[in-house]
């Protein structure tokens, strides 16, 4: 089963507007990462946040991570067009279970 | 090389046939991933060597599936007597470490017919 499920599974904005997603998973974790995919192909990576963190900034994201609530979210501030694509965040479970956990997305699409 | 190079980039084989994926890592990487992705979905994971140590193959939907990573560099994965539901985008990823961000090839798109 997946590790991390993203929250909404699709959600579409406005150019300029401010898109925020959500994730939640099950485990203890060291870390969640958040990915970009364009197209169903190769994945980008955006941001690391350690178990330690509550929040990290990169440019227009921002992520926060609540380990109490097993949750993080992943806010794109100023939104553009070529920001439409799939968002994943992925989970690196502490303990002994070594696999990086993907969740199912969420399908952004930002209008023009 | 620059980055994660997966080969073939789409691969099309009928049904009973044997297939081999290959990627070549990033230079120096020492964890590696493979995962499948059908159309739409999330990424199911296969397996992950790290280094020397033994692979996590819980992810390995079924005893066709197998996996190897020569010196520590490329891994092939191979799947054997393919079925319809083997077709998905198969994409592989490299890393430093464990738990240090994952960089990922261009996938290979398999389709059985």
């Amino acid at each position: 089963s997946q590790q991390g499920e993203e929250d909404p599974q699709a959600l579409s904005i406005q150019e300029g507007e401010n898109a925020t997603m959500n994730c939640s998973y099950k485990t203890s974790i060291n870390n969640l990462q958040w990915y970009r995919q364009n197209s169903g192909r190769g994945l980008v990576h955006l941001i690391l946040i350690r178990s330690n963190e509550r929040e990290k900034h990169s440019g227009r994201l921002r992520v926060t991570l609540d380990t109490s609530k097993k949750s993080s979210s992943l806010l794109i501030t100023a939104s553009r067009a070529a920001d439409t694509a799939s968002y994943f965040c992925a989970t690196d479970a502490s303990g002994s279970a070594r696999q990086l956990t993907f969740g199912s997305g969420t399908q952004l699409t930002v209008l023009p | 090389g620059a980055g994660v190079s997966q080969s073939p980039s789409n691969k099309v084989t009928e049904k009973g046939k044997d297939v081999e994926l290959r990627c070549d890592p990033i230079s120096g990487h020492t964890a590696l991933y493979w995962y499948r992705q059908s159309l739409g979905q999330g990424l199911e994971f296969l397996i992950y060597f790290q280094g020397n140590s033994a692979p996590d193959k819980s992810g390995l939907p079924s005893d066709r599936f197998s996996a190897e990573r020569t010196g520590g560099s490329v891994s092939t994965l191979t799947i054997q007597r393919t079925q319809q539901e083997d077709s998905a985008v198969y994409l592989c990823a490299s890393s430093w470490a464990r738990d240090s961000k994952a960089f990922f090839g261009q996938g290979t798109r398999l389709t059985v017919v």
